[in-house]
């Protein structure tokens, strides 16, 4: 069975400093990660994709993040953030046994002017 | 593209009420899913469909129960209401995967509070 850990529940940044969203996750076998982003009172939109390709992956709106199979880590970052990054963001994992997802708990960024 | 259509968008129950969460996808998706999200605890997965004709329980399955209608239809029910089934409701949809990496494509949930 596959887990998530999220570190931190909210994070602040300053408006055009540096985003950095941390996830860890355990799985028996190679895993795919995704990373979706949540605005108010919206469902999930999908940020990037991880399915073994290559380990930098880009995604929309700057957003990337780095597959490390030695740490078990997907970290999300963006050089410059913008006000409309404020969202909650989500990483998710398939262990590509079936069709579920396991979320992490979610992190909550706030982008200061 | 409308996507994953889930109706109602807000919805107050009483204890003991029961009610059927809609969901609809136009995107010829072969898997779809109910997850519930609560505070800090993400999302977690109630009944899932691999395909037409299947349904699956999934983490948090207790109290509900679900329905394959067709393809494009998947519905969640909830026989007698209770608080702690107070929660925001989405609905997602994927293509058939039995590998796990195509993502899931969700709607904007629906806001349930049990009274």
């Amino acid at each position: 069975a596959q887990s998530v850990t999220q570190l931190g529940s909210h994070v602040s940044v300053s408006e055009g400093a540096l985003v950095l969203l941390r996830c860890n996750y355990s799985s028996s076998v190679p895993p795919y990660l995704f990373w979706y982003v949540q605005y108010p009172n919206q469902g999930l939109q999908l940020l990037l994709k991880y399915t073994s390709a290559a380990t930098l992956v880009k995604g929309i709106n700057g957003f990337e993040a780095e597959f490390k199979k030695s740490e078990t880590s997907f970290h999300l970052t963006k050089p410059s953030a913008h006000m409309s990054d404020a969202a909650e963001y989500f990483c998710a994992v398939s262990d590509g046994g079936d069709y579920k997802l396991s979320f992490g708990a979610g992190t909550t960024v706030t982008v200061r002017a | 593209n409308a996507g994953v259509t889930q109706t109602p968008k807000f919805q107050v129950l009483k204890t003991g009420q029961s009610m059927t969460l809609q969901c609809a996808q136009d995107m010829n998706h072969n898997s779809m899913y109910w997850y519930r999200q609560d505070p800090g605890m993400g999302l977690r997965l109630i009944y899932y469909s691999a395909s037409e004709g299947t349904t699956d329980k999934g983490e948090v399955p207790n109290g509900y129960n679900v329905s394959r209608l067709n393809k494009r239809e998947f519905s969640l029910r909830l026989e007698s209401a209770a608080p702690s089934q107070t929660s925001v409701y989405f609905c997602a949809s994927s293509e058939a995967s039995r590998g796990g990496n195509q993502p899931q494509h969700f709607g904007d949930g629906t806001r349930l509070s049990i009274l």
